[in-house]
């Protein structure tokens, strides 16, 4: 196993289209989170799944933001009618208990122009 | 809810110093503490943790954290300092307790590490 892998890493869009970022976890691993991480901040949490199941949303996901971990494998967060307040680096990461680390990927890096 | 400060954005070491990164938290209940170091253009790697038993945790590269209830802090140090260690540095902590399901893990906003030649 590689680590968690994500795609794309970088992605270019215009104001107003939808985007979906790809995240493959740790295959062990039963959790999965989505975090945001803006320049110079740590990141912010947007959700968690245990399995299949999304069992935490920040309230910065807004309604725009989508997230499925269909079958617990994979998962996809999805931000629709992008604005230029969404450019930022996704981070996704998994772990197998509440007590261990993440495992981060590399991220994607979205920008809205 | 909890949450972390780094009081420091910037240190400065020279190679062969010790090192130490600062991080203090708060949360209702006990602490689940962590330590990330972010290479550029690179995810978040996890250095080390502290959940129970002895204050003093060991991680990876050498580093080592002490975990001090009193004062709420959870510091990451280094005996001797190496340029390879620069890197971007973030504390997080999460609650931990017996049946308590929060994953919202809090990450401070970090602490940019320089190790000078």
């Amino acid at each position: 196993d590689t680590g968690v892998s994500q795609n794309p890493r970088h992605k270019i869009t215009k104001r107003g289209q939808n985007v979906t970022f790809r995240c493959d976890p740790i295959s062990e691993h039963n959790r999965l989170y989505w975090y945001r991480q803006t320049l110079g901040q740590g990141p912010e949490f947007l959700t968690y799944f245990q399995n299949e199941a999304q069992l935490e949303k920040s309230r910065l996901l807004s309604d725009r933001f989508s997230a499925e971990r269909p079958k617990g494998s994979f998962s996809t967060l999805e931000i629709q009618r992008t604005e230029q307040g969404d450019s930022a680096m996704y981070l996704c990461a998994s772990s197998y208990g509440t007590a261990d680390g993440y495992t981060f990927g590399s991220g994607t890096r979205l920008t809205v122009v | 809810a909890q949450s972390v400060a780094q009081p420091e954005d910037q240190v400065n070491v020279a190679e062969g110093n010790p090192l130490t990164v600062k991080c203090t938290y708060s949360v209702s209940g006990n602490p689940y503490l962590f330590w990330y170091v972010q290479y550029p253009n690179r995810g978040l790697q996890f250095l080390l943790k502290y959940i129970t038993g002895d204050n003093l945790v060991k991680g990876s590269y050498g580093f080592e954290a002490e975990f001090n209830k009193s004062q709420t802090s959870f510091h990451l140090k280094k005996p001797s300092a190496l340029v390879s260690d620069s890197a971007l540095y973030f504390c997080a902590v999460r609650v931990g307790a017996e049946g308590y399901n929060n994953n919202d893990m809090r990450f401070g906003a970090g602490t940019r590490l320089t190790v000078k030649p």
